[in-house]
């Protein structure tokens, strides 16, 4: 079955950008997705992108994709202490689209 | 605008005992899904369903049951809890999915 695989932890001073990565393995995938979850709290979509898409801009949120190497990323503009969160790639695959999860990036955010 | 409404929200079980977590969504969605979330660890599919009367097993079915005898209704069985089974479990619906909606979670634990 599918495989996705983050980093797990990331830090980085308040206004500096953050870049969170993610690499799966079906390269059928037909949607790729960032959520946030923030503590005691379920998941937020953040962002999602096609699979026949190489980049997707939304204010402060830029996601790449490199199909050939089957690695996507999200880049968080302007950081700031609110963004602190566990960001979870997940890949879209099978007839109900059904998602995987990576094991999520915990993002901290110092002043 | 409630969304996707789950309960309870914790809930301590024997080894043994039953229970049903209940799921219900207001969005007349078609497709409707339950992860668990292991600590430190990302989203596993345990069941899923793309219509009423149609469900189908994820990746780690086993210990549960599911039913959707309305489109608005997806419950989660444990007829055996086991230690195995302590976990935060998530309903999750989507229209077309695409984008999944989440609920707020049910944190579960078995001693």
């Amino acid at each position: 079955g599918e495989d996705v695989e983050q980093s797990l932890f990331l830090s980085v001073r308040e206004g500096d950008s953050s870049v969170i990565n993610c690499t799966y393995t079906d390269s059928s995938s037909t949607y790729l997705y960032w959520y946030k979850q923030e503590p005691g709290a379920g998941l937020q979509l953040l962002t999602y992108i096609f699979s026949n898409m190489d980049m997707k801009q939304d204010q402060r949120l830029t996601v790449l994709l490199n199909k050939k190497d089957k690695h996507l990323s999200l880049r968080i503009a302007d950081t700031q202490t609110g963004d602190s969160a566990i960001y979870f790639c997940a890949v879209a695959s099978g007839s109900a689209r059904q998602l995987t999860f990576g094991s999520g990036t915990q993002l901290t955010v110092l002043p | 605008n409630a969304g996707v409404t789950q309960t309870p929200k914790f809930r301590i079980l024997k080894i043994g005992q039953s229970m049903t977590l209940q799921c219900t969504q207001d969005m007349n969605h078609n497709y409707m899904y339950w992860y668990r979330q292991d600590p430190g660890m990302g989203l596993k599919l345990i069941y899923y369903s793309v219509g009423a009367g149609i469900t189908d097993k994820g990746e780690v079915p086993n210990g549960y049951n599911v039913s959707r005898s309305t489109t608005e209704d997806f419950p989660l069985r444990l007829e055996l809890a086991a230690p195995s089974q302590t976990s935060v479990y998530f309903c999750a619906s989507s229209q077309d999915s695409e984008k999944l909606f989440f609920g707020s979670g049910t944190q579960l634990s078995v001693l």
